[in-house]
């Protein structure tokens, strides 16, 4: 059975730094895509990006390139979100999601986290 | 590519049927369209992908159509338990992009 489980909520300060993570199993962790997307509250989701456990490749929204880094721990089949410095907009709930096989067909989201609530609050 | 869901609010009785749009800024390549639902509370559930591919599990009131830049769920017959918010997306190449949603109601 695939499972993502996710890390806790998290409460930070401005400025500071967060990794959240997902830990994978039930499948070949480096063999399927696995990214993150974001909900605020009460709003829509948005596509943070996605990591290729495989080979790192990695790729990012452009509304989120150069204030997150996505990375993963093969050896322990977890994925990471990380911020060096957050923003009250910041605030919201992750959720990690993994893809179906293969690039560009396969990139629709078949599992979900149970999603990390971020506050981000001075 | 940009998603454009309407209605933004669809509110129907019980066993009425329910048509909910999603367009694309451009054409998608290939449909490369998946469809949410998020119930309240709870996580997103994929429902279609490849525009009309139903996924595991998925009763057949929900169909998807749809090609090039107009793309549509349907809702065959309402249940109480379809309450939910459906989000499209597209993935025919990164960046994936969602659309804002369509909140389905009952009356």
């Amino acid at each position: 059975e695939v499972q993502l489980v996710q890390s806790g909520a998290e409460v930070k300060k401005p400025g500071e730094s967060l990794k959240i993570s997902c830990k994978a199993s039930g499948y070949g962790f480096s063999s399927y895509w696995i990214g993150w997307v974001r909900q605020m509250p009460g709003k829509g989701l948005e596509w943070v990006g996605i990591i290729y456990p495989g080979d790192s490749d990695t790729k990012y929204s452009p509304s989120f390139q150069g204030h997150v880094t996505i990375s993963v721990d093969k050896s322990i089949t977890t994925a990471y979100l990380q911020w060096s410095s957050l923003k009250a907009s910041d605030s919201a709930k992750y959720y990690c999601t993994r893809y179906a096989p293969g690039y560009s067909s396969g990139l629709y989201s078949v599992y979900w986290g149970q999603g990390t609530l971020v506050t981000v609050s001075s | 590519i940009v998603l454009t869901q309407s209605p933004g609010t669809l509110s129907l009785s019980p066993g009425e049927r329910a048509t909910l749009s999603c367009r694309a800024s451009q054409s998608v390549s290939s449909s490369y369209v998946a469809w949410y639902q998020q119930k309240p509370g709870q996580t997103p559930r994929l429902l279609i992908y490849a525009a009309s591919s139903r996924a595991t599990g998925i009763p057949d009131r929900f169909t998807g159509s749809g090609s090039g830049t107009d793309f549509t769920l349907t809702i065959s017959r309402l249940e109480p338990e379809d309450i939910a918010v459906y989000y499209c997306q597209q993935y025919g190449r990164p960046p994936l992009t969602f659309g804002g949603g369509t909140k389905v109601e009952i009356k």
